[in-house]
């Protein structure tokens, strides 16, 4: 079982910064199989980033994906105020049974 | 546009069955593109994948819950269902359905999201 790990668990930073997270796993993880979630209270998770550095669907181009192997980044290159939540990363493991899992997250909060 | 909607029971008792429905509208459940899953949240902590269904009825389980769920689909209702058996109040969390992406090119992520409902595990 892959296990994801994610830091800091708090970054406090403030508007206008950059923010800078980062996902590990416990093993080598395909880069088309990493994902990156937004989630700010009481809403359900946001898709962000799919195959480590793909924006979806209407996601801002300040949002960035990268990495490769276990070590992997989501860059917020000028934080917006809406941007303060928290972030996951999910692996999707593909070999026969599926499964995903899914990072503790890393809280972004206003400094 | 997709929509995903969670209902089911808010209030669960202790070792009873957790029953909820996720109702797909805009689009149809029987893609091959697509797996349909649910995810949970305990109060105050993060993300939990409890299971995925394919169109085609195949199912896939988180290993640590594997032996307490059942999920299941239904097609000419465009639905897809949770049962989760023998509940404590460790099972008390917002359960979530969601899209997948997945094709032979690859993992598109869970893009489409319910609003999430909260289920208390109570006497």
């Amino acid at each position: 079982e892959i296990v994801l790990t994610q830091s800091p668990g708090t970054l406090s930073l403030s508007p206008g910064e950059r923010a800078t997270l980062s996902c590990r796993a416990s093993q080598s993880v395909s880069s088309s199989y990493l994902a990156w979630y937004q989630q700010k209270p009481g809403q359900a998770p946001r898709l962000l980033i799919y195959g480590a550095s793909s924006r979806a669907t209407g996601i801002p181009d300040r949002f960035s994906g990268s990495g490769s192997g276990t070590d992997f980044t989501l860059t917020i290159s000028r934080l917006e105020p809406e941007d303060f939540a928290v972030y996951y990363c999910q692996q999707y493991g593909s070999s026969p049974p599926i499964f995903f899992t899914f990072g503790p997250g890393t809280k972004v909060d206003i400094k | 546009q997709l929509q995903l909607q969670e209902s089911g029971p808010g209030l669960v008792k202790p070792s009873e069955t957790l029953s909820l429905t996720c109702t797909v509208s805009g689009g149809s459940i029987s893609s091959s593109s697509y797996y349909w899953g649910w995810i949970r949240q305990p109060p105050g902590k993060g993300l939990e994948w409890i299971g995925s269904i394919y169109y085609s009825g195949s199912t896939y389980y988180n290993p640590s819950l594997k032996s307490r769920v059942t999920i299941s689909v239904d097609t000419s209702k465009n639905q897809f269902s949770l049962k989760l058996s023998s509940v404590t109040a460790a099972d008390t969390a917002v359960y979530y359905c969601a899209r997948t992406v997945v094709t032979p090119f690859g993992y598109y992520g869970m893009d489409v999201w319910g609003q999430g409902t909260t289920v208390t595990v109570s006497s």
